[in-house]
């Protein structure tokens, strides 16, 4: 079955660490994008990806990086700069960027800081 | 700005009693709108999406919303409740190039 793979589903990394988050889709989706879960804040938008070799900033992009060298992933990169990395983070794909396609999302990836 | 509003932050209910979360948009122009339901610990699954045509739309698990326009609404209903559907659920629209999600709301079935 089509669908994301996200891993691992928990993480844990300790202060200064840089830790990367794997996404990697099946769908032949163009655009994948990743967002940040915080209790009662629902989702903000990281960093997205219209097409490989290519991605643009989303509302807290500070402190995080991604790669797009292949249409299928799309790593997530948690560096030591970012200062409250403690989080659900989710990764989602669509057919097309935005416009009525809507998002197929990955399981997430429960990141802790210790 | 456009934005999604969720009012309910939680919404307790009995199983078996009907259940309505609202969703307000701040678009007047076209847009697109969207529920998608969490469980714990897992990625959103889409429940139903409203393109265009009928203002009634049906989705999965017995769930279905109503477009409003004059009112920038689409309020998710169900008229039966079960336990199983305790989650988070989201509502989202898209306003031109940008895909807004709303705080969303949990909702507690209890028995």
């Amino acid at each position: 079955d089509g669908g994301i793979t996200q891993s691992p589903k928990y993480l844990f990394r300790k202060e200064g660490q840089n830790v990367t988050l794997s996404c990697e889709q099946n769908l032949n989706h163009d655009a994948m994008y990743w967002y940040r879960q915080d209790p009662g804040q629902g989702l903000r938008l990281i960093y997205y990806s219209q097409i490989v070799n290519d991605f643009q900033k989303g509302d807290i992009a500070e402190g995080y990086s991604v790669s797009r060298e292949k249409k299928e992933s799309f790593p997530l990169t948690v560096t030591s700069a970012q200062k409250n990395p403690t989080a659900f983070y989710l990764c989602a794909s669509s057919p097309g960027v935005w416009a009525n396609y809507g998002y197929t999302f990955g399981s997430g990836t429960r990141l802790t800081v210790v | 700005a456009q934005s999604v509003t969720q009012l309910d932050s939680q919404v307790p209910v009995f199983e078996e009693a009907p259940v309505e979360l609202r969703c307000n948009y701040s678009s007047s122009v076209s847009v697109y709108l969207f529920w998608y339901v969490q469980y714990p610990n897992q990625g959103l699954q889409l429940l139903l999406k409203y393109l265009s045509g009928s203002t009634l739309v049906k989705g999965i698990n017995g769930f279905e919303a109503e477009f409003n326009k004059s009112q920038t609404s689409f309020h998710l209903r169900k008229p039966s409740v079960h336990i199983s559907d305790t989650a988070e659920y989201f509502c989202a629209a898209v306003f031109g190039q940008n895909f807004v999600f709303g705080p969303g709301t949990r909702l507690s079935v209890l028995p």
